[in-house]
Parts: structure tokens; C-alpha cells; sequence
């Protein structure tokens, strides 16, 4: 069982550019979500999905996109990349979506955008 | 409005020395879920408790405690003696009811790093 795999580690973009982060869970969940972390903050949520066919905006949703590609999948696009966008992103899935579950994280991706 | 407070941005403290990491949270909803992780300076993000808004016992799992209040809005997290391999950030993260909606979002607190010298 590999878990919550992301792909690619790094990445440093031009502003401007576009570029797609990739997860994948290999533990039958349900629910799939992207976070970015900050210096000096907790995570924040960018987009869910709480099941596979439904995507949903979390609290900093702007400048980004997503698709739920099947259930194993759940991609992050950013189109047009901004300084903004520095951050490290972190892929998470948890079974069910409820309170009570356990969201499980992927090893993140850091993103440099110069 | 800050819903997770982890008032202790860093602790630094002398190997075997207990510490104790602060959280208080803040929601409306009677029913709730709260969540530590740990983060080692390898980046991932480590699963270490959960506890539902109902079940108001402490927990220890070895040298890890906590303490769970909601009379003070709190759930703190406590090693006893302390190990170099502690060093990492912690998060503590509430879980409630998106408004609207029947899905559950996870409000994650800024984090303490904590030191644990050697």
C-alpha cells in the first residue's frame, strides 16, 4: 500500500505558466481534498471532493481547478500561475468525508513560482 | 474569525523535559471533531488522535497525553519526557459541518514547532 502518492515533489514555474499537480490513493476513499501550507499557517483547503463525480470549493479556492479523474485520482491545475501560488500543496483522502474520519496526507508537493 | 489557536508559535526545551502543546478552538456545533498531527522536519504529515466532542476522556498512548476540555474550549497535547525525535511541528485541526451542506471541513490551527534539544 503505497497510501497517498503526489506527484511531481518539486516544481519551479514562471508566472504565468500552467501546470497540473497530480494525487492518487490506492485506499479505496471516498473523499479527496488539496490543501497549501504557508510559513506560519496551517493548512487551508483549496478544493474536495467528498465523492467521486463532485468537487467542492474550500476556504482559498481562487486561481485553482481540479478534477476528480476517477475515484483514485484528484488533480490540482493551476492555469496561470502567480507568485501568490508559492506554497507547498498537500493531496489528502479520508474514507467517507465525515467528521469522524481520518483525512491521510501525501508527501506534498512544493511549488515555486518566480 | 480564528477558529483553531495554537497560541505557542515555538517551545524549546532540554531532552526528558515534559511539555504540554496548547490548543483552543472555537465552534457553534454540539457536535465536533478534533484532530492532532505531527509534522517532522521530513514534511509529511503524521496522523496522531482524534476525539469526538462527546468523549471528554483524557487519552495516553505512551509518552503522549491529552487533555480535552470543552468547558475551555481546549485540547492540549502533552509529551512527557521528551525525546530529540519529538522535534516537529504539531497541528491541532477541528473538524465541523461545512454551513449548508452535509460535508465536514477540517480547520486546521497555525502549528507550534517545538525543539527538543539534545
Amino acid at each position: 500500500n503505497a497510501g497517498v502518492t503526489q506527484t511531481p515533489k518539486f516544481q519551479v514555474l514562471k508566472t504565468g505558466q500552467s501546470m497540473t499537480l497530480q494525487c492518487a490513493q490506492d485506499m479505496n476513499h471516498n473523499s479527496m481534498y488539496w490543501y497549501r501550507q504557508d510559513p506560519g499557517m496551517g493548512l487551508r483547503l483549496i478544493y474536495y471532493s467528498a465523492s467521486e463525480g463532485t468537487t467542492d470549493k474550500g476556504e482559498v479556492p481562487n486561481g485553482y481547478n481540479v478534477s476528480r479523474l476517477n475515484k483514485r485520482e484528484f488533480s490540482l491545475r493551476l492555469e496561470s500561475a502567480a507568485p501568490s501560488q508559492t506554497s507547498v500543496y498537500f493531496c489528502a483522502s479520508s474514507a467517507t468525508g465525515t467528521g469522524w474520519d481520518t483525512q491521510y496526507f501525501g508527501p506534498g508537493t512544493r511549488l515555486t513560482v518566480l | 474569525a480564528q477558529k483553531v489557536t495554537q497560541a505557542q508559535t515555538e517551545i524549546s526545551v532540554v531532552e526528558k523535559e515534559d511539555v504540554t502543546l496548547d490548543c483552543v478552538y472555537e465552534t457553534r456545533d454540539t457536535t465536533y471533531y478534533l484532530f492532532w498531527y505531527k509534522q517532522p522536519p521530513s514534511g509529511e504529515l503524521v496522523f496522531l488522535i482524534r476525539r469526538n466532542s462527546f468523549d471528554e476522556q483524557n487519552e495516553i498512548s505512551g509518552r503522549y497525553s491529552w487533555n480535552f476540555q470543552k468547558s475551555t474550549s481546549s485540547f492540549n497535547f502533552t509529551i512527557t519526557a521528551s525525546q530529540v525525535v519529538d522535534s516537529a511541528v504539531y497541528f491541532c485541526a477541528l473538524s465541523e459541518r461545512v454551513p449548508m451542506d452535509s460535508n465536514y471541513q477540517l480547520i486546521w490551527g497555525a502549528g507550534t514547532k517545538l525543539i527538543i534539544k539534545p
